[in-house]
């Protein structure tokens, strides 16, 4: 069973933290990872992906990939009571069996306070 | 550019019936996704293709079923409604493998 595990938080940060959202996979031949926010009654939008080990940047978002620990996390730096939403971990296998399988996790809801 | 279309937005079924969620696309995408959302819940995959006239389960296909016949549409079928079924769908589309994929607005689904 491939399993995509998030804590659902809340996960609680001030303005101008670091808020840092962890995500563990289950399934070795996940090649593609990805981080969507999705706010309250709309549908999710892309933050971030990734698809080798180390870290990635893009503003203040950062994704860091560790696939031998079968980890990826998303750090947003600067948290802005924007961001809060819920945060999304997904995860693809892009060849052999089950090719094209995007799996989600349940999501971190992130609420960033004034 | 209309991106991906679901309709309707809101349906109402009665235990028993049959509807189709319709789905389409415009940015000639390759692979395209069908999900359910249930409350404080992330997405479960239903179905999914990777190309027209190819299909394949996802982790929740019971009581669905889909057909690709062209690059554009994937209809999602719900043959007897049951309340379980009740849920947000949503579908959605990407270039290929590992690429962003893009949302439809959902389509919010109570059986009764």
């Amino acid at each position: 069973q491939k399993e995509v595990e998030q804590n659902s938080g809340p996960l609680s940060v001030p303005e101008g933290a670091i808020a840092s959202l962890n995500c563990t996979y289950s399934d070795r031949g996940s090649q593609s990872f990805f981080w969507y926010r999705q706010y309250s009654g709309k549908s999710p939008e892309l933050i971030m992906f990734i698809y080798s080990n180390g870290d990635k940047e893009d503003g203040r978002f950062t994704a860091q990939l560790n696939k031998a620990s079968q980890y990826v996390s998303l750090l947003i730096r600067d948290s802005q009571p924007s961001d809060s939403a819920t945060y999304l971990c997904a995860v693809m296998r892009n060849y052999g069996g089950s090719q094209g399988n995007l799996i989600f996790g349940k999501g971190t809801k992130l609420s960033v306070k004034p | 550019n209309a991106g991906v279309t679901q309709t309707p937005k809101f349906r109402i079924l009665k235990i028993g019936q049959s509807m189709t969620l319709q789905c389409t696309q415009d940015m000639n995408h390759n692979y395209m996704y069908w999900y359910r959302q249930d409350p404080g819940m992330g997405l479960k995959l239903i179905y999914y293709s990777v190309g027209a006239g190819i299909t394949d389960k996802g982790e929740v296909p019971n009581g669905y079923n889909v057909s690709r016949s062209t690059t554009e549409d994937f209809p999602l079928r719900l043959e007897l409604a049951a309340p379980s079924q009740t849920s947000v769908y949503f579908c959605a589309s990407s270039y290929e493998g590992g690429t962003e994929a893009f949302f439809g607005q959902g389509t919010r689904l109570t059986v009764v």
